[in-house]
């Protein structure tokens, strides 16, 4: 079985600041990773997603994140972030091959302006 | 915007009636999931579908019961509704091979 631990439940940034959502993962197995966003009271949408390739994987709104496998992390980044990204995110991982994602708990992202 | 919609979206029902909340999609995609949303744990899979009269239990499936007669639609249903099924329901649909997953806007029920 696999697991998600994302250690920041709410993560308070400046405007204009950098910020870093850490996402952990465990697995016995390779796996795909995603982000996925949720803006108040909607659905989740699909930041990234890191399934082969390139270890740093752009999504959209600016948001990357990096695969780091000896880690096994898969933390998100943004260099500057908007009042407009106040949201919900959350890690997903599932093993490859495997079409069910587990999530984790998610963090709140909250921009001061 | 995939073509996922839920009804109803808001739903107040008393414990120990059935209920069922409705999933229906035009994208013609494989695999459908059902979720719970509750603070701090997440979504946590109910039941999945990977094909008509195809379903298997996820990880929250106890008290829960799940149909699907045709692609586009999936049904979820409470037999017996409890406090704790209070929650919110999200839909989830993705084709085989992609693994990414599309979701609907949710149904906020409250069982009192």
């Amino acid at each position: 079985a696999q697991s998600v631990t994302q250690l920041d439940s709410q993560v308070p940034v400046f405007e204009e600041a950098p910020v870093e959502l850490r996402c952990n993962y465990s697995s016995s197995v390779s796996v795909y990773l995603f982000w996925y966003v949720q803006y108040p009271n909607q659905g989740l949408q699909l930041l990234l997603k890191y399934l082969s390739g390139s270890t740093l994987v752009k999504g959209i709104n600016g948001f990357e994140a990096e695969f780091n496998k000896s880690q096994t992390s898969f933390h998100l980044r943004k260099p500057s972030v908007h009042i407009s990204d106040t949201a919900e995110y959350f890690c997903a991982v599932t093993p490859q091959g495997n079409e069910k994602l587990t999530f984790g708990t998610g963090t709140r992202l909250t921009i001061i302006p | 915007d995939a073509g996922i919609t839920q009804s109803p979206r808001h739903k107040v029902t008393e414990t120990g009636t059935p209920v069922t909340l409705r999933c229906h999609q035009t994208e013609n995609h494989r695999y459908m999931y059902w979720y719970r949303q509750d603070p701090g744990h997440g979504l946590r899979l109910i039941h999945y579908s990977y094909g008509v009269k195809d379903t298997d239990k996820g990880e929250v499936s106890d008290g829960y019961s799940v149909s699907r007669s045709k692609t586009e639609d999936f049904l979820l249903t409470l037999e017996s509704a409890t406090s704790s099924q209070t929650s919110v329901y999200f839909c989830a649909i993705s084709s085989r091979g992609y693994y990414e997953q599309y979701f609907g806007p949710g149904t906020r029920l409250t069982v009192t």
